[in-house]
């Protein structure tokens, strides 16, 4: 299975929304709901930000959304902060139990 | 406060072999599925293997299949992989990572709450 594809980088100034596309194939996201988004700062472990296409682990601020439409997944930040300076990965579990990872996202506050 | 610390890291010739360890803590260890995902230098991230909370079940990466081994031992709160027949390839920081599913609800998600600060292998003559 292929990695997934993302933007190499996305950039916004604070207080704006930024959104990061994971796409696939009808095969992989377009048929699985097992999404999830990591974040991980410069020299860090990643973080779990969202997983099930949507939902929030406790303590993730709610400027943190994802979604799902067709082959495509994405993560929005919105009231982009300082703080949310990272790498950004996608991630998909289908059936063959094995997990692909997206090819990651630099997002740049300005 | 849940706490996984990897070790064992190190610098191996190709086709050596290497064992990582994962030491666990501030959870029920055998409750919960466990990973190995690695990130080679300033490249993403790749999910490597995966064990149920019995060590009934695993699962590997093409990549690694055939070279690497996943096993715990619940009585000592550890995970383990023993790594094979090493490239240069294999070489990153390899991370172990709890699954987020309670025994009780599912074997394994493939979503990961906790993750260690990972160990560095490096693999070259």
């Amino acid at each position: 299975q292929s990695a997934l594809t993302q933007p190499p980088s996305v950039s916004g100034s604070p207080g704006q929304s930024v959104t990061i596309s994971c796409t696939g194939t009808s095969s992989d996201v377009g048929s699985y709901n097992r999404v999830s988004w990591y974040q991980q700062p410069p020299g860090t472990a990643p973080k779990l930000m969202i997983y099930e296409v949507s939902n929030r682990p406790s303590g993730v601020p709610d400027r943190f959304s994802g979604s799902k439409s067709g082959n495509t997944a994405s993560l929005t930040i919105s009231g982009l902060q300082a703080e949310d300076e990272a790498d950004y990965y996608c991630s998909l579990y289908t059936s063959s139990s094995t997990l692909v990872f997206g090819t990651g996202t630099k997002v740049t506050v300005l | 406060e849940v706490q996984l610390v990897e070790s064992g890291g190190g610098v191996v010739q190709p086709g050596g072999s290497l064992r990582l360890s994962c030491a666990a803590s501030g959870f029920t260890f055998d409750d919960y599925a466990m990973h190995w995902v690695r990130q080679a230098p300033g490249k993403g991230l790749e999910w490597v293997s995966l064990i149920s909370g019995d060590g009934g079940s695993t699962y590997y990466a093409d990549s690694v299949k055939g070279r690497f081994t996943i096993s715990r031992d619940n009585s000592k709160n550890s995970l383990y992989l023993q790594m094979n027949s090493l490239r240069t390839e294999d070489t990153a920081l390899y991370y172990c990572a709890k699954d987020i599913a309670h025994v009780d609800t599912a074997m394994v998600s493939y979503y990961f709450d906790y993750w260690g600060q990972g160990t560095l292998v490096t693999v070259s003559s």
